[in-house]
């Protein structure tokens, strides 16, 4: 069963042009992240919720935003997505608190960007 | 902040040989250390982890050894076969402090 849901898997969008994604978990976890991976590299922590206190990494532009409006539910808002922002964006949930313990990852969304 | 450096970058193995992967952090603080396996086009999966402290951890082909001491771990897959081949992630972190992912270690096992 599908544990961390992420929608849609496959999007394209044009330069400029807003972009949400969004991931849904089932497994009531207080942790939700967001992350960016491109082709080859580690993924790089956007931000991350632990229950409603958002926590933003420092280099995460501000091109990229987030929502959280309930446990289950977690959106990335791209308000002006560039060439540079095309990658896959994997969420991540985990129980808490933050470092202790196991992340469960989404199957990503991977982002084209004309 | 933390920083984790891991190596090799690339290995090729024959299948049924050993492998080995190996990470070093910075942080003596850092207390908990999941490995990754992220096969081409899906998520990145828990292989194993291991708490600080253990000083080893097994589960059939895979374990994982940790010095503290060194600020060093370490994963070894044992009778490796080709759908082991995959890119490996290894990453730290403590309480409070998100995961700190290692670069990839990407792994070939020939048949």
């Amino acid at each position: 069963d599908a544990m961390v849901i992420q929608n849609p898997r496959y999007q394209v969008t044009q330069f400029g042009k807003p972009v949400t994604l969004s991931c849904s978990q089932t497994l009531n976890h207080n942790v939700m992240y967001w992350y960016q991976q491109k082709s080859s590299q580690a993924p790089k922590l956007l931000f991350h919720y632990y229950d409603k206190d958002f926590n933003n990494e420092a280099d995460t532009p501000d091109n990229f935003q987030s929502r959280r409006p309930n446990t289950s539910f977690c959106f990335l808002d791209i308000r002006s997505p560039g060439l540079g922002d095309a990658a896959m964006y994997l969420c991540a949930t985990s129980v808490g608190p933050l470092g202790t313990d196991t992340q469960y990852f989404g199957p990503g969304t991977r982002l084209t960007v004309l | 902040g933390e920083n984790v450096e891991q190596h090799p970058s690339t290995l090729s193995v024959q299948e049924g040989d050993s492998a080995v992967i190996k990470c070093t952090y910075s942080d003596s603080a850092s207390n908990y250390f999941p490995w990754y396996k992220q096969e081409l086009g899906k998520r990145p999966q828990l292989i194993i982890d291991i708490r600080s402290n253990v000083g080893e951890k097994k589960d059939q082909r895979i374990a994982v050894t940790l010095n503290k001491t060194a600020k060093h771990f370490s994963l070894h897959i044992t009778e490796t076969q080709p759908e082991d081949s995959a890119v490996y992630f290894c990453a730290a972190s403590r309480r409070n402090t998100p995961l700190v992912f290692g670069k990839g270690t990407r792994l070939s096992v020939i048949a």
